[in-house]
């Protein structure tokens, strides 16, 4: 079981929307709709912002959407804000009850 | 509203076991459909699942800890525990307990979260 592929970093000016991504396999992220979205500032716990692909909880703006492409996973961020500068990881179901993270991706907001 | 809070040691030996318990307040962890999961962070790290126990007792582990691990729980005090043993410094840590809300087959999302606690292995 290999991490999920994120990109490092990603960046954008307030207003703009960023889109980060979260590469799988046919095993994990292709293979089932589990794929989640946590959002983390520093020295926090992670919060939940999308899951299965593309639900948002209650209580996220709708600026945060997910989408899934075959084995690649993404978080838009639509009407970048300054305090969406945080790191994000994506989370995929990986079969035989395991469950996989991304590397996570730094989003600076410019 | 559900909270978690971990506690345990802050520091461990190498070859020693690591324990900590994660107290849940606000809801049962015995009871309804929810999965309690543990997560470590290594400092500057990504995230990484640990395993996890349903309200029945059943459990579900990272194949790479799976021989180190073990997930229980104490129904009496709403809590449940991590053990993890022969630990080096590839086990340090923030480790984190949350929660999964199970509805149909949607299982795998972490909803609640505890705030973390740090743990060092070093001598």
């Amino acid at each position: 079981q290999s991490a999920l592929t994120q990109p490092r970093s990603v960046s954008g000016s307030p207003g703009q929307s960023v889109t980060i991504s979260c590469t799988g396999t046919s095993s994990d992220v292709g293979g089932y709709d589990f794929v989640s979205w946590y959002q983390q500032y520093p020295g926090k716990a992670p919060k939940i912002m999308i899951y299965d692909v593309s639900t948002r909880p209650s209580g996220v703006p709708d600026r945060f959407s997910g989408s899934k492409s075959g084995n690649t996973a993404s978080l838009t961020i639509s009407g970048l804000q300054a305090d969406d500068e945080a790191d994000y990881y994506c989370c995929s179901y990986a079969g035989s009850h395991t469950l996989i993270f991304g590397g996570g991706t730094k989003l600076t907001v410019l | 509203q559900v909270q978690l809070q971990e506690s345990g040691p802050g520091l461990v030996k190498p070859s020693q076991t690591l324990s900590l318990t994660c107290t849940v307040s606000g809801g049962s962890i015995s009871s309804g459909n929810y999965y309690w999961s543990w997560i470590r962070q290594p400092a500057g790290k990504g995230l990484e699942w640990i395993g996890r126990i349903y309200t029945s007792g059943s459990t579900n582990y990272n194949p790479s800890l799976k021989s180190r691990v073990t997930i229980s729980r104490d129904t009496s005090n709403n809590q449940f525990s991590l053990k993890l043993n022969s630990v080096t410094a590839a086990d340090t840590a923030v480790y984190y307990c949350a929660r999964t809300y199970c509805s149909g087959a949607s299982c795998w999302d972490l909803d609640y979260w505890g705030q973390g606690t740090l743990v060092t292995v070093s001598s």
